[in-house]
C-alpha cells in the first residue's frame, strides 16, 4: 500500500541554523500539507500546498518557514533560522483531492530538536 | 471556526472489554469528522471518516463511530479491545477546506 515517507526521522540542530525537512507524498496525490506537534500539545496545521502554491497557512507559518516542491516527488519544509520553540514533531500529509472527498494520509513524522 | 474536544485524556480498559472514546465537535458548517490513531513511533493512521453519508461509520480494526448532530458528538467505539489497540487516538474535524483541526488526543492503555 502506498504511503507517505519523511526524512530524516530525527533532526538535531543548533538554534539559528537552517533545516530542511523532506517528504515524499503518495505519487498520485495533488494536495500537500505540513502539521506539527509540540510535545504535550495538539497537532497543529501549518500549511497546505496545491498546484505549486500555498493554499492556506496558519499564523504559525511566518517568514521563517517556506515550502517547496522541487521536483515531481519531494515536498519540503524549510525553517530558515530555527528557534528553541520550533522543537516539535513535524508531519507531512498528502491527499488526492481536497474538501469533503479528500482524506489526508500522514507520514511517520520528523522529530526536530533545536538546541 | 471548527474545533473538537476529546473528553478523556486517558482511557484504560481490560483486553476483551469495550472501548469508548468520546469526542464533541463544534462547527458552523456541516463538518467532516475523522478518527486517527498513532502508535508509538509511528505516523498518524486513518481509522475512519464521516462525510455526511451514513451516521454510523465503520473503520479499520473493528472500530466504529456514530455521528450525532443533536449531541454534536462523534464517539469512537470498539466492542472488544485488543492489546494492539494501545495507542493515542485523535478526533479531527475539517470544514470544506484544506486544514484539519485536531483534538488533544486520548491515550488508550489495554490491560492483560
Amino acid at each position: 500500500e502506498p504511503e507517505v515517507t519523511q526524512t530524516p526521522s530525527h533532526q538535531v540542530t543548533q538554534m539559528g541554523q537552517e533545516v530542511i525537512l523532506r517528504c515524499v507524498p503518495i505519487s498520485n496525490h495533488l494536495y500537500f500539507y505540513w502539521y506539527r506537534q509540540i510535545l504535550g500539545q495538539k497537532v497543529e496545521f501549518l500549511v497546505s500546498f496545491y498546484n505549486n502554491e500555498i493554499s492556506e497557512k496558519s499564523e504559525i507559518f511566518d517568514d521563517q518557514f517556506s515550502v517547496e516542491r522541487p521536483d515531481g516527488s519531494n515536498f519540503t519544509l524549510k525553517i530558515r533560522s530555527t528557534k528553541l520553540e520550533d522543537s516539535a514533531m513535524y508531519f507531512c500529509a498528502s491527499a488526492e483531492t481536497s474538501g469533503r472527498g479528500g482524506t489526508q494520509y500522514f507520514g511517520p513524522g520528523t522529530r526536530l530538536t533545536v538546541l | 471556526a471548527q474545533s473538537v474536544t476529546q473528553l478523556d485524556s486517558h482511557v484504560s480498559v481490560s483486553e476483551g472489554t469495550p472501548v469508548l472514546l468520546r469526542c464533541n465537535y463544534s462547527s458552523s458548517y456541516s463538518p467532516s469528522l475523522f478518527w486517527y490513531v498513532q502508535h508509538p513511533n509511528k505516523g498518524l493512521q486513518l481509522l475512519l471518516k464521516y462525510t455526511s453519508a451514513a451516521t454510523l461509520v465503520k473503520g479499520i480494526n473493528g472500530f466504529e463511530a456514530e455521528f450525532k448532530k443533536s449531541e454534536t458528538s462523534f464517539h469512537l467505539t470498539k466492542p472488544s479491545a485488543h492489546m494492539s489497540d494501545a495507542a493515542e487516538y485523535f478526533c479531527v474535524v475539517s470544514r470544506d477546506d484544506y486544514k484539519l483541526s485536531f483534538g488533544a488526543g486520548t491515550t488508550v492503555t489495554v490491560r492483560a
